[in-house]
């Protein structure tokens, strides 16, 4: 079974440039996640599809972040500007019951 | 809403002993999971183990077991015969399913070096 597969894996930008991941969930998953992960914290929940359906953007900043779930596969996330504050690790997971399962992730350095 | 907290940043232990991570949790539902995630250096988010509230007995997988407390809100995990490939930044997360869908949320964290 194909993983979680996450694109770019690393990616350098410099402050009020736009940036855009993707994210290509398992097979058959209707639930997907977009974690953001500043360094030495816990990963922190930025929005939730079900199946092409927002289920929970409430600490997506919109003014910046955006997302979309295509069809209700794949998904991108977009930063538009960046901000320092944004260098993150970017994790998408995807799950079907409980368990969700994460690609290998994409970590921004915004400079 | 769930809260989910580790109260130890940071912890070590030598090669072959055993170690306890610890972790509490909130919430007002009465059906969910517990898990507890690896992320080594990689970044990568790896499954450890899995628990069912309803379920009484704790889960073990290998060298991996939790003490599940669920009047205590308490989900600790126990590696025993620590390895040096065990380092890592260890995440508790609590799963419910609720009307809204599915929510997964993690605590801060415990960073575990294994020392030889």
């Amino acid at each position: 079974e194909a993983g979680v597969a996450q694109s770019p894996r690393y990616k350098i930008i410099e402050k009020r440039q736009s940036v855009a991941f993707w994210c290509n969930p398992i097979s058959g998953h209707a639930t997907l996640y977009w974690y953001q992960q500043i360094l030495g914290q816990g990963p922190k929940l930025l929005i939730q599809f079900q199946n092409n359906g927002v289920v929970d953007d409430s600490q997506l900043p919109k003014d910046r972040f955006s997302a979309e779930r295509l069809k209700g596969v794949d998904s991108t996330l977009k930063i538009q500007p960046a901000k320092l504050e944004d260098s993150a690790v970017y994790l998408c997971a995807s799950s079907l019951f409980s368990e969700a399962f994460f690609g290998q992730g994409t970590r921004l350095t915004v400079v | 809403a769930q809260t989910v907290t580790q109260s130890q940043p940071e912890m070590s232990v030598q090669e072959a002993e055993t170690v306890t991570l610890s972790c509490t949790y909130d919430t007002s539902e009465n059906n969910y999971y517990l898990f507890w995630y690896k992320q080594p250096p990689s970044r990568q988010m790896i499954l450890v183990i899995r628990q069912e509230a309803y379920k009484q007995q704790n889960a073990t997988e290998n060298r991996f077991s939790v003490n599940f407390q669920k009047a205590a809100k308490s989900f600790s995990l126990k590696i025993s015969d620590s390895q040096l490939g065990d380092t890592a930044m260890y995440f508790c997360a609590f799963h419910v399913v609720t009307g809204g869908g599915n929510k997964l949320t993690f605590g801060t964290g415990t960073q575990l070096k294994v020392e030889l």
